[in-house]
């Protein structure tokens, strides 16, 4: 089975701060990944898939990178809808698997 | 508008069985494959199954395998979750979400379904 590992777990950031999150793969899964955002007492949202590519309806400060083992997710200007548990998650081969999450707070 | 509404959940003993049940709405079914995803109370999200648009191709977690059965009635517009031999572990938020094989995720959930198993 692919591990994804995220990191951080969580951090604390203000509104207007650039917060970088990464996930890395066990193995490699070229642009198979995809991240979510999900709100307490809500269902996952998808933000990204294919690594970078951009979910209709989701905003532009909202950006994916990376291939092989390494991506990023990147909100350029934090605002404060997004507080919120990010999650990546490969689909180069089941079973499926999500990381473990990142927990964005207000600082 | 894209709806998947699922339903089933409940309290059941451990060793029990539940079905639950996903109907979608908005959208074509039988084009989508389809997943359920579950979540533990307060942890992360963990594939449960996956089921192609046919039905024909099944995969399944581990954790699961032997215990769970998914299925689907295209005809009805809905899919199913046949959980036996229940385990506190499999205490969740079930979401079936509909999943591109093409590309690798998942657009749209629904709300989700609460299991609970304990004595």
């Amino acid at each position: 089975d692919i591990q994804m590992t995220q990191s951080p777990s969580s951090v604390s950031a203000s509104v207007g701060d650039r917060v970088t999150i990464t996930c890395r793969a066990s193995q490699g899964i070229s642009s198979w990944l995809a991240w979510y955002q999900q709100k307490p007492g809500k269902a996952p949202k998808l933000l990204i898939y294919v690594a970078s590519s951009l979910q209709s309806g989701v905003p532009s400060r909202f950006s994916g990178s990376g291939s092989g083992t390494d991506f990023t997710l990147t909100i350029s200007s934090l605002q404060p809808e997004d507080f919120a548990t990010y999650y990546c998650q490969q689909a180069n081969s089941f079973p499926l698997t999500f990381g473990g999450g990142t927990k964005v707070e207000i600082k | 508008e894209v709806q998947l509404v699922e339903s089933g959940g409940g309290l059941v003993e451990p060793g029990g069985s539940l079905r639950l049940s996903c109907e979608v709405s908005g959208f074509t079914f039988s084009s989508h494959e389809i997943n359920w995803v579950r979540q533990a109370p307060g942890k992360g999200l963990e594939w449960v199954s996956y089921i192609s648009t046919s039905g024909y191709t099944i995969h399944y977690a581990d954790s699961v395998k032997g215990r769970f059965t998914v299925s689907r009635d295209n005809a009805k517009n809905s899919l199913y979750l046949q959980m036996n031999s229940l385990r506190a572990e499999d205490t969740a938020v079930y979401y079936c979400a509909t999943y591109s094989g093409s590309y690798g995720q998942h657009d749209y959930w629904g709300q989700g379904t609460l299991v609970t198993v304990s004595s």
